[in-house]
């Protein structure tokens, strides 16, 4: 099925601890972006890519790393986990046609708990 | 930079009735593109309508229309004949055409349709 594939579902990690969350796509969509969501303030963008080998800062980007080797993968790094890391995370994906943006598809997200 | 506000944390109206959900944002661009999502429990992030903001017609999709006042800066998605399938959270997104394509989203607005 086309679209975005993120796993694990659910995690749960100790302070400390470092993991990835992985994103997929197969859509050949160009721009790919990772958000995180809590309580009561929507979703923030933590990294986006508009291109393999392409990354670049968000709203709430420390803490985590990014890279994007190649056009479907985007794995997001959680470097050294802090319990104010817990949330809900979410990867998308979107592409523009002769300049005209064709909106997102997220993946189904990932609940990670830091303990 | 842009934001986003959903004045209206939480609303509840019952099944069949018409509902209103508010946002406004604040930009200085010109030319953007406005979103509203659907997340239902799973959690999933559901594209509901999307309009473009040199389109002065207002975007319409089946039981959801938006009144957009590019002026006023205000984009208010109207349900009809609203379902209890239609119980969620619900985001309002913004993303200026030039750039980088983030995404910026308000705080969200939990929608209950009551049987």
């Amino acid at each position: 099925n086309a679209g975005v594939t993120q796993t694990p579902k659910f995690q749960v990690l100790k302070t400390g601890q470092s993991m990835t969350l992985q994103c997929a796509q197969d859509m050949n969509h160009e721009y790919m972006s990772w958000y995180r969501q809590d309580p009561g303030m929507g979703l923030r963008l933590i990294h986006y890519s508009v291109g393999a080998g392409i990354t670049d800062q968000g709203e709430v980007p420390n803490g985590y790393n990014v890279s994007r080797s190649t056009t479907e993968d985007f794995p997001l790094r959680l470097l050294s986990a802090a319990p104010s890391q817990t949330s809900v995370y979410f990867c998308a994906s979107s592409y523009s046609k002769y300049g005209t943006n064709y909106g997102y598809t997220f993946g189904s997200g990932t609940r990670l708990t830091v303990v | 930079a842009q934001t986003v506000t959903q004045s209206q944390p939480e609303m509840s109206v019952q099944e069949a009735e018409t509902v209103t959900l508010s946002c406004t944002y604040d930009t200085s661009e010109s030319n953007y593109y406005l979103f509203w999502y659907k997340q239902p429990p799973s959690r999933q992030m559901i594209l509901v309508i999307r309009q473009e903001a040199y389109k002065q017609q207002n975007a319409t999709e089946n039981r959801f229309s938006v009144n957009f006042q590019k002026a006023a800066k205000s984009f208010s998605l109207k349900i009809s004949d609203s379902q209890l399938g239609d119980t969620a959270m619900y985001f309002c997104a913004f993303r200026p055409i030039q750039g980088a394509q983030k995404l910026v989203f308000g705080q969200g607005t939990r929608l209950t349709i009551n049987p």
